[in-house]
């Protein structure tokens, strides 16, 4: 069975303080890794796809990376703004577009 | 914001009940799926629907059911609302093809059983 585990569960971080999520996952036949951002009480929003171990996306303060077993999620200097829960999620492919997601990382910046 | 628009979005049913809600897929998507996010979850895959036909399902019994009309708009169905039932509820579109692009989420529905 698929299985995608996030750690930590909630990351509390000072403005500016850079840090690291991470992302364990167990997906047979992984056709891409997800991380999206959700606000309370929204719908996630798409963030990066990774698509093969080495891969690095970029943009403004976050970068994506993966590897064979796990992707990390890398914060650089956040802002309160940056706050929200952080999911990430392993497509299997085969016919069907079927996500399996973690429980998230919620994060908290403070000013 | 993404074109993937849900209706209602707050819904208060109580338990036995039968409950439908809607998703307008953003344009060009012809493929749905659906999740349901349980407080302090992640989403879980419902099932997904490709040009009109339930294309995989997750692990939800037969009471959840779902439908996509021409236009690609869906609408999910459950029939004897269960208290655990009560969640968000997100439907997310794509246009298939040979790579798998990303996933467009709309606001979600918020079901509350009572």
């Amino acid at each position: 069975e698929d299985q995608v585990t996030q750690s930590p569960e909630a990351l509390r971080l000072q403005e500016g303080e850079s840090s690291s999520l991470n992302c364990s996952y167990t997906v047979s036949g992984l056709r891409g890794l997800f991380w999206y951002r959700q606000d309370p009480g929204k719908g996630p929003e798409f963030l990066f796809t990774l698509y093969s171990a080495g891969e690095e996306k970029e943009k403004e303060r976050l970068k994506a990376t993966l590897t064979k077993k796990e992707s990390f999620l890398h914060i650089t200097a956040p802002k309160p703004e940056d706050s929200a829960t952080y999911l990430c999620a392993g497509n299997s492919g085969g016919s069907n577009y079927k996500l399996t997601f973690g429980k998230g990382t919620l994060l908290t910046v403070n000013p | 914001e993404t074109g993937v628009t849900q209706s209602p979005t707050h819904l208060i049913k109580t338990r036995g009940q039968q409950v439908t809600l809607r998703c307008s897929s953003q344009s060009g998507h012809n493929t749905v799926s659906w999740y349901q996010q349980a407080l302090g979850q992640g989403p879980q895959f419902i099932f997904q629907y490709y040009r009109e036909e339930e294309n995989g399902r997750g692990n939800f019994p037969p009471r959840f059911s779902g439908l996509q009309f021409p236009n690609y708009s869906s609408e999910l169905n459950v029939n004897a609302l269960e208290l655990d039932d009560s969640a968000l509820y997100l439907c997310a579109t794509y246009s298939g093809g040979l790579r798998y692009n990303e996933q467009f989420f709309g606001p979600g529905t918020r079901l509350t059983v009572l």
